[in-house]
């Protein structure tokens, strides 16, 4: 049964950079599909951040485009974001996922990690 | 304010069809791009419930049914049932080369 977990700190200062790892389980990275992450603020929906394939190829969100950075390491099975000179703004749920076309639906999603920017 | 627009909430009594619209512009829905529907309960994954306007997913049930007309899509749920009660939100691609979710819709079950 594949599965997806976020991890990585719960509290990130201003102006520092959010990372955050994503571990698959039960299926290869390499083996296919896109890789992404996605948040969602409190009391608001959801914001796609960016995708990735296994080969590194990115998408990223023109919005954030200057501050995301999505990398895989197929060694460890795992995906990254991180997130520079983050504000409140960026406090959020975030999410990994599955991607099947990078323009196309994610059909498996990791539960989700909240990440508070304060002082 | 999202490019996508849907509903802040809807409702309706157990048994009984509520539609979610999705609604887009010519660059996006309107385009040609596909629409895609999630289920999100609170402290929970979001769910995949329809894929290219109008699949689902094996293992959900035949009451979601996802539909287009022109710039917009929509959500239909028949049969509705206390466990429905989530918010939902729509997802299609842009030609400004974004991914993006509709704002969401809350169900409420009366």
């Amino acid at each position: 049964q594949m599965q997806l977990q976020e991890s990585g700190p719960g509290l990130v200062k201003p102006s520092e950079t959010l990372s955050l790892t994503c571990t698959v389980s039960g299926y290869s990275i390499s083996s296919g599909y896109f890789w992404g992450w996605i948040r969602q603020p409190p009391g608001k929906g959801l914001e796609w951040l960016g995708t990735v394939y296994h080969s590194g190829t990115s998408f990223y969100n023109p919005s954030l485009k200057s501050r995301v950075t999505i990398s895989v390491d197929t060694s460890k099975n795992q995906f990254s974001l991180k997130l520079s000179s983050v504000t409140a703004a960026d406090t959020a749920i975030y999410y990994c996922a599955r991607i099947v076309d990078p323009i196309a639906e994610s059909d498996l999603w990791g539960q989700g990690t909240l990440v508070t920017v304060s002082s | 304010q999202s490019v996508l627009t849907q509903p802040p909430s809807v409702s309706g009594a157990p048994g009984q069809r509520v539609t979610i619209s999705c609604t887009g512009s010519s660059s996006n829905i309107g385009a040609g791009y596909g629409v895609h529907w999630y289920q999100h309960l609170p402290g929970a994954a979001p769910k995949l419930l329809i894929y290219g306007y109008t699949n689902r997913p094996s293992g959900v049930p035949d009451r979601f049914s996802g539909s287009k007309s022109g710039t917009s899509a929509s959500l239909a749920i028949t049969g509705l049932q206390a466990e429905d009660e989530a918010d939902y939100y729509c997802q299609s691609y842009d030609s400004s080369l974004s991914v993006l979710f509709g704002g969401g819709t809350k169900l409420t079950v009366l």
